[in-house]
């Protein structure tokens, strides 16, 4: 039951250009999502969240849109850097249950 | 900066053997996770942990594991017979003082299952 989905497995973006990921998910008592980023051999990075009473959140070059009614969000990440290629994924929980939901992962490609 | 720590970073077994993976969560959370990553699937939740107790725990979370804090520092997860279908990146993570809390984690333990 793929509850919280990311349909691109990749993505490939020039450097200083803009970075959007996107994430869907189906239940809709989901009320707190993050973006997590995870290089190889490392354990995901928390990157940042949005509650459901917001539509965004913005944490330097990393901005998170929520869009209740079509159960999606973004991730935003402006100006692209080499840096920033990773996988990224998006998780999401509810305040019934205690685990985090997580999308299958993108992965980012920032080309120098 | 504290951080979540595992060991082993590998482990290589024979199917049917128990496996211990250790974590060390951030020392003052409350809530402890496990979760794994089969080679290119989606990251899944395995059981959360709170108050010496589990708190909620996934289907995958079978009779063949369980959990422990044994200490006040480690955090355990025991595989008692593993299959082959356990092969997996295992990651532990914690969080401060509620569930919703941003959840910090390790860096993984690859077991590799034979």
């Amino acid at each position: 039951d793929q509850q919280v989905k990311q349909n691109s497995p990749s993505l490939s973006v020039q450097e200083g250009r803009i970075s959007i990921l996107n994430c869907d998910y189906t239940n809709s008592m989901f009320d707190y999502f993050l973006w997590y980023k995870k290089y190889p051999a490392e354990g995901p990075t928390f990157l940042i969240s949005i509650s459901s009473i917001k539509d965004k959140n913005e944490d330097g070059r990393f901005t998170v849109f929520l869009n209740k009614s079509a159960k999606h969000l973004s991730l935003h990440i402006v100006p692209s850097q080499p840096g920033d290629s990773a996988v990224y994924f998006c998780a999401a929980s509810s305040n019934t249950g205690n685990q985090f939901y997580f999308g299958t992962g993108t992965s980012l490609t920032v080309i120098p | 900066e504290p951080e979540v720590t595992q060991t082993p970073s590998h482990q290589v077994t024979q199917m049917g053997q128990e496996v211990i993976l250790r974590c060390v969560p951030i020392s003052n959370h409350l809530y402890f996770y496990w979760y794994r990553q089969i080679l290119g699937q989606k990251v899944e939740f395995l059981v959360s942990f709170y108050n010496n107790e589990i708190s909620e725990k996934s289907e995958i979370f079978d009779d063949q594991f369980s959990v422990e804090r044994p200490d006040g520092s480690n955090f355990t997860l025991k595989i008692r017979s593993t299959k082959l279908e356990d092969s997996a990146m295992y990651f532990c993570a914690s969080s401060g003082n509620f569930f919703q809390e941003t959840q910090y984690f390790g860096p993984g333990t690859r077991l590799l299952v034979l």
